[in-house]
């Protein structure tokens, strides 16, 4: 799975809107690109992930750009609740063979979001 | 919506004891990973499984052993603990690939913390 690359911290007002940047410029053809975040010390939580084309849903939106060597995870209107660790994890959605997606966490960013 | 289950939700044992831990997927997820994240680290994958094989494998010591069950519940066995084996153990699972058509996400349960004195 291709290396990603994240800015260790972030500040955010709340009511804001909170971009987070994510590198991975190796990433393949056949890669999405994921987003999880983790609040304090509770299990990881889904947000959104993509391939090429830009997605949102309720939480978030993601924008990859056109080349697919990097993405922003935007969280349109940040609240207090938002202030978590957020990981760009980028992978093979279907591998086929005997890895069956196993989410593999690099160093991700701290979002904080301030009153 | 039901979520992943893991139990118990804490967890202290002494050097050198045996812990089991379990996981109980959401319905009609047959796939489960299990994940280790020690003190101020990043989770870690350890290994899992699909319709009860064993489907990838990570940094899990062999002192640790898993298997999924026939009602896709799995148990993480870890013998000879280690100071070092205290941390948080999560549990995720998810749909089979081609259900999902082929982009799928993870469900992860709120853990176990497992500390060894």
């Amino acid at each position: 799975d291709a290396k990603t690359t994240q800015p260790p911290s972030m500040d955010c007002a709340e009511g804001r809107a909170a971009n987070l940047p994510c590198n991975h410029s190796t990433i393949s053809g056949n890669e999405y690109v994921y987003w999880y975040r983790q609040i304090h010390s509770q299990g990881p939580q889904y947000i959104i992930h993509g391939l090429k084309n830009n997605e949102t849903n309720e939480m978030a939106s993601l924008i990859i750009t056109e080349d697919r060597k990097s993405s922003t995870l935007i969280l349109p209107h940040a609240t207090l609740r938002d202030t978590a660790v957020y990981y760009c994890i980028v992978r093979v959605a279907n591998a086929g063979g005997t890895s069956y997606g196993k989410l593999t966490f690099g160093q991700g960013t701290i979002l904080t979001v301030h009153p | 919506a039901a979520g992943v289950i893991q139990s118990p939700r804490h967890l202290i044992k002494e050097k050198r004891e045996t812990a089991t831990l379990k996981c109980y997927p959401i319905p009609r997820h047959d796939t489960v990973y299990w994940y280790q994240q020690g003190p101020g680290q990043d989770p870690q994958f350890l290994i899992s499984f699909y319709e009860k094989m064993q489907s990838d494998k990570g940094s899990i010591p062999d002192r640790f052993s898993a298997q999924q069950f026939s009602d896709y519940h799995s148990e993480l066995n870890m013998s000879s603990l280690e100071l070092g084996d205290s941390a948080l153990y999560f549990c995720a699972s998810s749909l089979p690939p081609v259900w999902s058509g082929g982009a799928y996400e993870q469900f992860f349960g709120p853990g176990t913390r497992l500390t060894v004195l």
